[in-house]
């Protein structure tokens, strides 16, 4: 099985923050990686699939980079509407899809 | 609009079962994957299975493999998760979520709200 590992498992940051959270896989996985946001009580939400595509509808603050074994997920910009958890999953070995451990944003 | 609606949670003790169901609107639900997600108390999200459109493919995690069982009814836009032998560990928000495919690339959306399931004596 290929393991998904998020650095870091929380972060504090502030409004206007830039902001970058890394997703690394147990082997490589071309770009074969997407992103969602994750609030309390809500569906999960898809921000970047393929890597680096924005999903309709994202800000354009969220961007994504990263082939291989190494990912990043960057906010540059943080609002106050960002902070949630962040999980990162691989696409590579469908049908199983297995996430990262998740990265909790929460304001300073 | 496109919308996922789970239910069937609740409380149930060690050793019992469960099915959950989610319903599909909005979309083609025979044209798509599906999949259940689930997130423990303070957790991070789990992969739990995988049904192919037809029906006839179906995966599942190491965890749940030989307790669960993944079905789904196209005539009813309709997926469900038995869940049998259900430990405390089970004990999650159970998140149905759509495969989208684009290409040679997979991810989930739409999902649903999740409902909650407690194994507890």
């Amino acid at each position: 099985d290929i393991q998904m590992t998020q650095s870091p498992s929380s972060l504090s940051a502030s409004v206007g923050d830039r902001v970058t959270i890394t997703c690394r896989a147990s082997q490589s996985i071309s770009i074969y990686l997407n992103w969602y946001q994750h609030k309390a009580g809500k569906a999960p939400k898809l921000l970047i699939y393929a890597a680096s595509s924005l999903q309709s509808g994202v800000p354009s603050r969220f961007s994504g980079s990263g082939s291989g074994t190494d990912f990043t997920l960057t906010i540059s910009s943080l609002q106050p509407e960002d902070f949630a958890t962040y999980y990162c999953q691989q696409s590579y070995s469908t049908p199983l899809y297995n996430f990262g451990q998740g990265t909790k944003l929460e304001i300073k | 609009e496109v919308q996922l609606v789970e239910s069937g949670g609740g409380l149930v003790q060690p050793g019992g079962s469960l099915r959950l169901s989610c319903a599909a609107s909005g979309f083609t639900f025979s044209s798509y994957e599906m999949n259940w997600v689930r997130q423990a108390p303070g957790k991070g999200l789990e992969w739990v299975s995988y049904i192919s459109r037809s029906d006839n493919s179906t995966f599942y995690a190491d965890s749940v493999k030989g307790r669960f069982t993944i079905s789904r009814d196209n005539a009813k836009n309709s997926l469900y998760l038995q869940m049998n032998s259900l430990r405390a560990e089970d004990t999650a928000v159970y998140y149905c979520a759509s495969t989208m495919v684009r290409g040679v690339f997979h991810w989930f959306d739409p999902w649903g709200q999740g409902t909650l399931v407690t194994v507890s004596s």
